[in-house]
């Protein structure tokens, strides 16, 4: 099946750091990715839908100046954590769409973010 | 609000025997529902889906999956677990949208 590669696994850094995560669709265009934010023992989230050459759209309370999402090519999207807080400490999924149909979304394997 | 319910953290059972886990929705309208299972270091995988017709949906690994419209539930099952289905299972459902709403998730430790 189709594979998307999210690095880094596992990030901890200083309060008021900025963290960058990608996610690649390594065998498949991707035109539609999608992020997602996991705390413990609550569900994954949908933080925003990012579509191939244009603005992200973010869902509801999810705060755009700080989590900055790029999506330059159909193989790559990045979520950029901007000074990041202990609360932003969570676990992050990114999917992205290999085509039409339920069967087409693949996942990333998730990073775990701790911010000191 | 639109919500998935899992209600249990983890669920034990030794190979061999039956396995459920437990899904319930509150989601207007007729959702598509979803289960999907992630192993450990990979990502979500896909595992089967419920659009509409029979309310047994059979999927990937021998798992299958039952609606119930009036519980509005979607439990996992299998007949018979092994060590390797040990795995995070996740319900899911999709409103009239194509955003997925998740459950908080379910491990499942199948025990030799």
């Amino acid at each position: 099946g189709a594979v998307v590669s999210q690095h880094p696994s596992r990030v901890i850094c200083k309060s008021g750091t900025s963290v960058k995560i990608e996610c690649r669709s390594l065998d498949f265009q991707a035109t539609t990715m999608f992020w997602y934010r996991q705390f413990p023992k609550q569900s994954l989230m949908l933080m925003a839908t990012s579509n191939e050459g244009s603005k992200a759209t973010y869902e509801q309370g999810v705060e755009k100046d700080k989590f900055l999402i790029n999506h330059a090519s159909l193989t790559l999207s990045t979520l950029t954590v901007t000074s990041a807080h202990p609360e932003d400490s969570s676990f992050y999924i990114c999917s992205a769409k290999a085509g039409r149909g339920d069967e087409k979304l693949f996942f990333g394997s998730g990073t775990q973010l701790s911010v000191l | 609000a639109q919500s998935v319910a899992q209600p249990e953290d983890q669920v034990n059972v030794a190979e061999g025997n039956p396995l459920t886990v437990k899904c319930t929705y509150s989601v207007s309208g007729n959702p598509y529902l979803f289960w999907y299972v992630q192993y450990p270091n990979r990502g979500l995988q896909f595992l089967l889906k419920y659009i509409t017709g029979d309310n047994l949906v059979k999927g990937s690994y021998g798992f299958e999956a039952e609606f119930n419209k009036s519980q509005t539930s979607f439990h996992l099952k299998k007949p018979s677990a092994l060590v390797s289905d040990s795995a995070l299972y996740f319900c899911a459902v999709r409103p009239n949208t194509d955003k997925l709403i998740f459950g908080t998730g379910t491990r499942l430790q199948v025990f030799p």
